[in-house]
């Protein structure tokens, strides 16, 4: 069975930092491009970051490119966000989801990071 | 501002079927497959619909995609009490070199 558990969610100050990580089982990890996904209370889904199996090639939104940096450790079977420079926008259920053509095909629980004074 | 356009919402009466649309441009749901996704209240997100019209295992087959051109449609038949939910499209957008999801569609069974 495929599990995805995120854990390193919390509130923060703005300008703050904040790692997340995801700990992958039940399928080849190392084998699959995977992906953070967010979503605002109340709002809709916003595809954050993805990695490719290797760690080769990485793609973000716009409004994270210089602040976020998404990593893996296909040995650890774990996948990482650390975002620096938390703006009260990036308030949101983080989800990490495992890629497939077209989109995630799994996804974990989320993890809820509060971005306030 | 989201990239593909759902409307915001769907109804039905138990029985009935529904279709929900995703509209997008040569960058995204015309040159890439779309996943569809259902989302209940509290929930993660669970992929209903892959490459245009595959269902995974276990999804029912009331279930249905279908992809033409730059568009997309989820036509949900014999609508359920349960099938009220949050539907999300999303594809891959070579211009943006990103995933892009629709702003959601929320299914209100009557």
């Amino acid at each position: 069975e495929v599990q995805l558990v995120e854990s390193g969610g919390g509130l923060v100050q703005p300008g703050g930092s904040l790692r997340l990580s995801c700990a992958a089982s039940g399928f080849t990890f190392s084998s699959y491009w995977m992906s953070w996904v967010r979503q605002a209370p109340g709002k809709g889904l916003e595809w954050v970051a993805n990695i490719k199996q290797d760690a080769s090639e990485k793609y973000y939104v716009d409004s994270v490119k210089g602040r976020f940096t998404i990593s893996r450790d296909n040995a650890k079977n774990s996948l990482y966000l650390q975002m620096n420079s938390l703006r009260a926008e990036d308030t949101a259920v983080y989800y990490c989801a495992r890629d497939r053509e077209g989109g995630p095909d799994y996804w974990g629980q989320g993890s809820l990071v509060t971005v306030s004074p | 501002q989201s990239v593909l356009t759902q409307p915001p919402s769907a109804s039905g009466t138990p029985g009935q079927r529904v279709t929900i649309s995703c509209s997008g441009s040569s960058s995204n749901i015309g040159s890439n497959t779309v996943n569809w996704y259902q989302q209940l209240p509290g929930t993660a997100p669970k992929l209903l619909i892959y490459s245009n019209n595959q269902r995974p295992s276990g999804v029912p087959d009331r279930f249905s995609g279908s992809k033409s051109g730059t568009s997309a449609s989820l036509a949900i038949s014999g609508l359920q009490s349960e099938d009220e939910a949050d539907y999300y499209c999303a594809a891959w957008d070579d211009s943006l070199n990103g995933q892009v999801f629709g702003g959601g569609t929320k299914l209100t069974v009557l």
